[in-house]
């Protein structure tokens, strides 16, 4: 099915663990996205890229990685996973034509004990 | 630099009332506007746009928004809601990048 998807859609990890959120997306959009979402932050930024191998910091990168190195994925990895990390997790992309939307998978709810 | 306000943060309203979640936007540039609703546990879907053309722009649900240039304003109106409209809506902005900027959301609960 066409589409943005995410997994897993729940984890619970540890603090100090190394942890890989996943999305893929079948339209072969250009422009990805990650975002946390935080009771009273609304929606941050963490990385976004406009191609494969072209990847960029948003509002709070520090903590997380990115690649990109086919169009249709774009892994998130927290390499030593804190407690301020515990979020819901989006990801989106969007054609990269600034009348266009972006499309939204259904989040990763991540809790870091 | 662009910015969104989403005025309110949480909108309380009764079954079959009308409502107005309040949207404004600042930017040195021209903007396309959009508003996203967020139901429990899924993503933000597109609810509506504006992009030219005609200020008034409606979706398929009943909602519609008014895009005011005077007042930097895009405000998102419903004449009737129902129970199934109780969800997060967000604003957002696209200026002069590919990046949307949001705003923080407003949550609309429906009371019965």
């Amino acid at each position: 099915d066409a589409g943005i998807t995410q997994s897993p859609r729940y984890k619970i990890t540890e603090t100090g663990r190394q942890v890989t959120l996943m999305c893929h997306q079948t339209w072969s959009h250009s422009y990805m996205f990650w975002y946390r979402q935080d009771l009273g932050h609304g929606l941050r930024l963490i990385y976004y890229s406009a191609a494969a191998d072209i990847t960029d910091k948003g509002e709070v990168p520090d903590g997380y990685v990115v690649s990109r190195s086919k169009t249709e994925n774009f892994p998130l990895t927290l390499e030593s996973a804190t407690r301020s990390q515990t979020s819901v997790y989006f990801c989106a992309s969007s054609e990269g034509q600034r009348t266009q939307p972006q499309h939204f998978g259904d989040g990763t709810r991540l809790s870091i004990l | 630099a662009q910015s969104v306000t989403q005025l309110d943060s949480q909108v309380p309203v009764f079954e079959e009332a009308p409502v107005e979640l309040r949207c404004n936007y600042s930017s040195s540039v021209s903007v396309y506007l959009f508003w996203y609703v967020q139901y429990p546990n899924q993503g933000l879907q597109l609810l509506l746009k504006y992009l030219s053309g005609s200020t008034l722009v409606e979706s398929i649900n009943g909602f519609e928004a008014e895009f005011n240039k005077s007042q930097t304003s895009f405000h998102l109106r419903k004449p009737s809601v129902h129970i199934s409209d109780t969800a997060e809506y967000f604003c957002a902005s696209l200026g002069g990048s590919y990046i949307p900027t949001f705003g923080r959301g407003t949550s609309l609960i429906v009371h019965p």
